[in-house]
């Protein structure tokens, strides 16, 4: 069984802050992907990375950042957090193919 | 500007009944299509898919049907049961087996089953 765990389920953090959202996959897959999802708006891809130390932005790159160091992980990180970025953040992961695997999710709240 | 569109932002069916779920893209170079389900506070699961060179794929209770020509797809489930209740979301891609994965997700669609 695939597993993506995410390490936090619920996270609450101040305006200003930095957060750090990790990733683990267990399945050797090439590729990871971080996501947001809100109301009404689905899922918008932040970044992914195909390889280790490699990143591509998504859609809405601004105001995040990301690390790859190890095939297995892949770091979501928010500078400076604001109250826009309160969402529920889903990681992904992949091989050659469309079929990703999604994490449990974070759902951040910034104040 | 939305590659997939889900235009049905909820649905509401009579267990036993079908359910349609409707999806449509613009991008013609999409090859490789994905339904997801999502739970509330869960990540989404992978539901089924279907390639381009398909018109129709099956698994169990849930069908995918793909008509290239109006770029549209369906997701029919058949019957529908109160534990199906939870948001669809259709995904497209292109690169059929391509390395890079990325989907394009639609908005998605919340599915009530009432019993």
């Amino acid at each position: 069984d695939v597993k993506v765990t995410q390490s936090s389920r619920y996270l609450v953090k101040r305006t200003g802050e930095k957060v750090f959202l990790e990733c683990v996959q267990d399945m050797d897959h090439e590729n990871m992907f971080w996501y947001r999802q809100d109301p009404g708006l689905g899922l918008r891809l932040i970044y992914f990375s195909y390889d280790v130390k490699m990143k591509e932005k998504g859609d809405i790159p601004e105001g995040y950042s990301v690390s790859r160091e190890k095939k297995e992980r892949f770091s979501l990180i928010l500078e400076s957090a604001s109250t826009n970025q309160t969402s529920m953040y889903l990681c992904a992961s992949s091989s050659v193919g469309y079929e990703q695997y999604f994490g449990p999710g974070t759902r951040l709240t910034v104040t | 500007d939305q590659q997939v569109k889900q235009n049905s932002p909820s649905l509401s069916v009579q267990e036993g009944r079908i359910s349609i779920l409707n999806c449509d893209y613009t991008n013609s170079m999409f090859d490789y299509f994905l339904w997801y389900k999502k739970y509330p506070a869960e990540g989404p699961t992978f539901l089924i898919s279907i390639s381009s060179i398909k018109d129709k794929n099956e698994d169990g209770r849930f069908t995918v049907f793909l008509n290239k020509s109006a770029k549209h797809l369906s997701l029919h489930i058949v019957p529908s049961q109160p534990g199906d209740s939870a948001v669809y979301f259709c995904a497209a891609s292109e690169e059929y087996g391509g390395s890079q994965g990325n989907l394009i997700f639609g908005k998605g669609t919340k599915l009530s089953v009432k019993p």
